[in-house]
């Protein structure tokens, strides 16, 4: 089956540092990816990992454990605009490469 | 961006009817999929098209959904009769890059389909 887990919602102060967890156990397996997603806008990208460590972007960073079925997105130096839902989305290979999305987690930056 | 454009943003239908959503304009993309995201749920895979053809699709693609590509260039998404349960925000996406299915996608603005 395909199963992704991570937090529904999440709450941190502005200026600090919030990590978003994501796991997965999926039957295919070329990647992962986060999204940034606002009520009633589409998901927007963020980051992907296929190898394992870790990206940096700026103030957002993306690790990707494939052995442990486990990525998090990291997000420093926190706005109050990066209050969204956070989608971790798995991108299953093969012919069709589709994505198979969590529930997101929705952050709430307050001041 | 945004490389994926859709028409219309907003629809409102009555249960039973047809509605057709619309990708415009999509040039050099080769893959195109649909996702849809019902209120307050996750984003779910409906469909894939490659090439013309569908490459996979969903249990929830059932026979009331069909996608085309009429033209070469516009990608729809064409629902027959329309039941409560298909309202939900509709998202086109393509690769990022032109033809090439990885490294990310590009979703639509999407359409928001509210059956009454």
């Amino acid at each position: 089956g395909q199963n992704i887990d991570q937090p529904t919602e999440m709450t941190a102060t502005e200026g600090a540092i919030v990590q978003i967890n994501c796991t997965y156990q999926t039957s295919g397996f070329n990647g992962l990816f986060w999204y940034q997603q606002h009520a009633g806008e589409a998901p927007t990208f963020l980051s992907y990992n296929v190898l394992d460590g870790l990206e940096e972007k700026g103030r957002f960073s993306s690790f990707l454990s494939r052995s442990k079925g486990y990525s998090y997105l990291l997000l420093k130096e926190l706005q109050r605009k990066d209050s969204a839902s956070y989608l971790c989305a798995v991108s299953t290979g093969g012919a069709t490469n589709k994505l198979i999305f969590g529930t997101g987690t929705l952050l709430a930056v307050q001041p | 961006e945004p490389e994926v454009t859709q028409t219309p943003s907003h629809q409102v239908t009555q249960m039973g009817q047809e509605v057709i959503l619309r990708c415009v304009p999509i040039s050099n993309h080769l893959y195109f999929y649909w996702y849809r995201q019902i209120l307050g749920q996750k984003v779910e895979f409906l469909v894939s098209f490659y090439n013309n053809e569908i490459s996979e699709k969903s249990e929830i693609f059932d026979d009331q959904f069909s996608v085309e590509r009429p033209d070469g260039s516009n990608f729809t998404l064409k629902i027959r009769s329309t039941k409560l349960e298909d309202s939900a925000m509709y998202f086109c996406a393509a690769p990022r890059g032109t033809g090439d299915p990885t490294p990310g996608y590009t979703f639509g603005s999407g359409t928001r389909l509210t059956v009454v």
